[in-house]
């Protein structure tokens, strides 16, 4: 175990929706990094936040955005959701270079 | 995009083989990392090599890195079923932060 949690751990959208997936880092951990894992695939970098700031960003649209909190708890909202969107969304934390992700929220776009 | 390939897509061993797969990046890296990957699970951080590392151990893994050809293998010995999963090498090139890029990942089957 991690310590990393995410909620929820499915969810079923329609297209054109939107969505929020919650993350709550590991103890001690100020960094938080997002990623999007298709089937089949590894996963995809979509962003990372360092103490509330976003600190890098992958190749997904603006309709992907995120927030990190004081407590260094993050969401990732997607806005106008695609069929596309369906996937693992996977969050990490980390205070050095290790990343430990939790057990990731399966997303399904109907 | 892509950073990392690994190879092969698929492996398929017996209790007690030695596994080995390779990964191949294309830029400069500050580090390579393994991870581990049970039914599209979270991932479990295996072993992280740095770019001025040549070779690393933790209990049956062996991790090698030659920043010269830009590859990494990885290599478990004495598999056991429970070592039946997806493995990923990840590429740390962000300068700022840890974004880590991912291959799409060599899949393990060990049969007892």
């Amino acid at each position: 175990e991690t310590g990393v949690t995410q909620s929820p751990t499915h969810l079923i959208k329609t297209r054109g929706q939107q969505v929020t997936l919650r993350c709550s880092s590991q103890s001690g951990h100020n960094t938080v990094s997002w990623y999007q894992q298709a089937l089949g695939q590894g996963p995809q970098f979509i962003f990372q936040y360092y103490r509330e700031e976003e600190n890098g960003r992958g190749n997904f649209p603006p309709r992907f955005s995120g927030l990190q909190f004081p407590n260094y708890s993050s969401e990732l909202n997607v806005n106008a959701l695609e069929l596309d969107d369906s996937a693992l969304y996977l969050c990490a934390s980390s205070s050095q270079e290790t990343q430990y992700f939790g057990p990731g929220t399966r997303l399904l776009v109907l | 995009s892509q950073q990392g390939e690994e190879d092969p897509q698929a492996l398929s061993i017996q209790e007690g083989e030695n596994a080995t797969m390779n990964c191949s990046y294309k830029t400069s890296i500050n580090n390579l990392q393994w991870y581990r990957q049970n039914s599209g699970r979270g991932l479990v951080h295996l072993i992280l090599i740095r770019s001025n590392e040549r070779e690393k151990h933790s209990g049956r893994l062996r991790v090698t890195l030659d920043t010269s050809k830009k590859s990494s293998s990885l290599l478990i010995t004495a598999s056991r079923a429970a070592d039946t999963a997806s493995y990923f090498c990840a590429t740390d090139i962000n300068q700022a932060g840890t974004a880590l890029i991912f291959g799409k990942g060599t899949t393990l089957s060990v049969s007892s």
